[in-house]
């Protein structure tokens, strides 16, 4: 079972340019999340979805925005980068509220 | 608000030695706790949890209990091996979330095991 599958791996992308993250889960998972992970900081919640068709913002969400036209897929997109959206971005997926969260690889983005 | 806080590493040890990694919060109410693990390359992955007080989560040799009166987590491992070297996250749940569970990490703590 490949879980959470993200991609691309790592992206050098430059300031203004758009750019959107693929996550793709095959467990079924209703719920879905994209957290940003910096040194020092742990990881942030940016945006999060309970099931498909709804999404909602997390602790982060400036500059970033999110769809879930159906249970698998979870796109993250950046608008126009900033420099300080460089970081590692994770999606994750869980079965519902009380299930522990199943983490993609992680993308590593950096914003020239 | 809800908030964790870890020790600051990184953490060094000796393949044996005991380990702990302290862990604190901050939450409203009665929050479910998590530790997570993330080995180098890889995304993170439960390692244990406790949902209520005097719970005591483990595996792997791990264990960590949900103390209220301290509110506290810490993380405890009685002899560490080469293969636990990584980066050890802890976290909680709110009580009462619907749908998505909105994890509050702490900062992480790297920790480094030498034979």
């Amino acid at each position: 079972t490949a879980g959470i599958t993200q991609a691309p791996t790592s992206q050098i992308l430059a300031a203004g340019r758009s750019m959107t993250l693929r996550c793709t889960q095959d467990m079924r998972h209703n719920a879905m999340y994209w957290y940003r992970q910096d040194l020092g900081l742990g990881l942030r919640l940016i945006h999060y979805s309970n099931t498909a068709g709804t999404t909602g913002k997390g602790e982060v969400p400036d500059g970033y925005s999110v769809s879930r036209a159906n249970t698998d897929d979870f796109p993250l997109t950046l608008a126009s980068a900033v420099p300080s959206q460089t970081s590692v971005y994770f999606c994750a997926s869980s079965a519902g509220p009380n299930s522990p969260l199943h983490f993609g690889n992680g993308t590593r983005l950096t914003v020239t | 608000g809800n908030s964790v806080t870890q020790m600051e590493g990184p953490v060094t040890l000796s393949e044996e030695a005991f380990l702990t990694i302290n862990c604190t919060y901050t939450a409203t109410g009665y929050p479910s706790l998590f530790w997570y693990v993330q080995y180098p390359g890889e995304g993170l992955q439960l390692l244990l949890k406790a949902t209520k007080a005097d719970d005591k989560g483990s595996n792997k040799g791990f264990e960590a209990t949900y103390r209220k009166e301290t509110t506290s987590f810490h993380l405890e491992k009685g002899s560490v091996q080469v293969s636990d070297s990584a980066v050890y996250f802890c976290a909680l749940s709110p009580l009462g979330g619907q749908g998505a569970q909105k994890l509050v990490f702490g900062q992480g703590t790297r920790l480094t095991i030498n034979p």
